[in-house]
């Protein structure tokens, strides 16, 4: 199984900075990549997929990047909708595999 | 609009069984792959099962199998879980999901999910 390992585990951020989230594959993953955000006592929501690509109806301050085995989840001038948690997500190979989650919480 | 309501879950003995229903609208049912993803309380995600379009390829997580079925009822546009022999790791909460399918393997459209606890 490829394990995709996310860090930091927790980030405390104020309103309008940038972050950013990082996540390593096992092995090269090939740019098939997803990013997911959940928010307290919801259910995830796809944000990013094949690593750079934005789903339906994201904003525009929400942006991925990365190859190989390293990839990154960056969040600019941060709203108070963004505090939520997020995953990484490998496509490529079965089982679907997910990273354990970076806590973003208002500083 | 895509909505996947899913049903069915509760409280159970360990070793007892449970079927999961998963409600779609929205969307051509019969389009997608379909699955099962889970988290355990204060965890992170876990895919659990997939399916495909028809029902006759079906997937499961090496802790679930020989154990959990998934099947799909096109006509009725919905999606199923039945969970035998059920342990107390499986308790979790089970969101029903769409799949997307060809190299990459994403969950596009989730449900609100249900809570499956197994304790005695």
């Amino acid at each position: 199984d490829i394990q995709m390992t996310q860090s930091p585990a927790s980030l405390s951020a104020s309103l309008g900075e940038t972050v950013t989230i990082e996540c390593l594959a096992s092995e090269d993953i090939y740019d098939i990549l997803a990013w997911y955000q959940q928010k307290p006592g919801k259910s995830p929501q796809l944000l990013i997929y094949d690593a750079s690509s934005l789903h339906t109806g994201v904003p525009s301050r929400f942006s991925g990047s990365g190859s190989g085995t390293q990839y990154s989840l960056k969040i600019n001038s941060l709203q108070p909708e963004d505090f939520a948690s997020y995953y990484c997500q490998n496509g490529l190979s079965a089982p679907r595999t997910f990273g354990s989650g970076t806590k973003l919480e208002i500083k | 609009e895509v909505q996947l309501v899913e049903s069915g879950g509760g409280l159970v003995q360990p070793g007892r069984s449970l079927k999961l229903s998963c409600a779609a609208s929205g969307f051509t049912f019969s389009d997608y792959y379909m699955a099962w993803v889970r988290q355990a309380p204060t965890k992170g995600l876990e895919w659990v099962a997939s399916i495909s379009y028809d029902g006759g390829s079906t997937y499961y997580r090496d802790s679930v199998k020989g154990r959990f079925t998934i099947s799909r009822d096109n006509a009725k546009s919905s999606l199923y879980l039945q969970m035998d022999s059920l342990r107390s790791e499986d308790t979790a909460t089970y969101y029903c999901t769409t799949e997307t399918t060809g190299p990459s393997g994403y969950f596009d459209y989730w449900g609100q999910g249900v809570m499956v606890t197994v304790s005695s």
